[in-house]
């Protein structure tokens, strides 16, 4: 699976839009990029994944470069209730095979909302 | 609101013991995922099956600890014997193949062995 690197913690202020980067430069044709969140004593929750488009959802946003290298998940309008560890996943798209399902999480971002 | 279930949220147990954990995936999906969250660690894919057959197991410690699908309502988790070491959360998750498929997680296992 691709490696990603994401920026150790971020601060954001309440009601402004959080933007977390990751690179992930040596992605494949075939990876999709997935953002799970875990909020403390939580269980990892899903945001959004992408292919090479951009998505929205109710959520938040993705954005993906043109070269797939890169790409920005956005909270339009970051909450406390936002403060939470982010993690940017890349993992096979093509169904079958062992490696097909796995996430392979890394350390995340620290996003912490403050008032 | 369809979601992951485990069983127990908490449990502390001595050391030697044997400790089930036990998941109910989300109605009609037909992969499930057992991963461990330690600070050490952080969080690692255990197992994992699709239509309830074992895919990949590698991530789990083949002596003590054991995981299976009696049926596709229940997976289950077993560490025999337990060591302090094993101590962590234990999440399931569960998901649907496909193109894209996503994993929702449940609210995990918090295991402590003494």
């Amino acid at each position: 699976d691709a490696k990603t690197t994401q920026p150790t913690s971020m601060d954001c202020a309440e009601g402004r839009a959080a933007n977390l980067p990751c690179n992930h430069s040596t992605i494949s044709g075939n990876e999709y990029v997935y953002w799970y969140r875990q909020i403390h004593s939580q269980g990892p929750q899903y945001i959004i994944h992408g292919l090479k488009n951009n998505e929205t959802n109710e959520m938040a946003s993705l954005i993906i470069t043109e070269d797939r290298k890169s790409s920005t998940l956005i909270l339009p309008h970051a909450t406390l209730r936002d403060t939470a560890v982010y993690y940017c996943i890349v993992r096979p798209r093509i169904w079958g095979g062992t490696s097909y399902g796995k996430l392979t999480f890394g350390q995340g971002t620290i996003l912490t909302v403050h008032p | 609101d369809a979601r992951v279930t485990q069983t127990p949220r908490h449990k502390v147990t001595e050391m030697g013991q044997e400790v089930t954990m036990r998941c109910q995936p989300i109605l009609g999906h037909n992969t499930v995922f057992w991963y461990r969250q330690t600070m050490m660690q952080g969080l690692e894919l255990l197992a994992y099956f699709r239509n309830r057959a074992p895919l990949d197991d590698s991530g789990m410690p083949k002596d003590r600890f054991s995981a299976e699908m009696p049926d596709a309502t229940l997976a289950t988790l077993k560490i025999q014997p337990s060591e302090p070491r094993d101590s962590a959360v234990y999440f399931c998750a569960s998901g649907l193949t496909g193109q894209g498929e996503t994993q929702y997680f449940g609210p995990g296992t918090r295991l402590l062995v003494l």
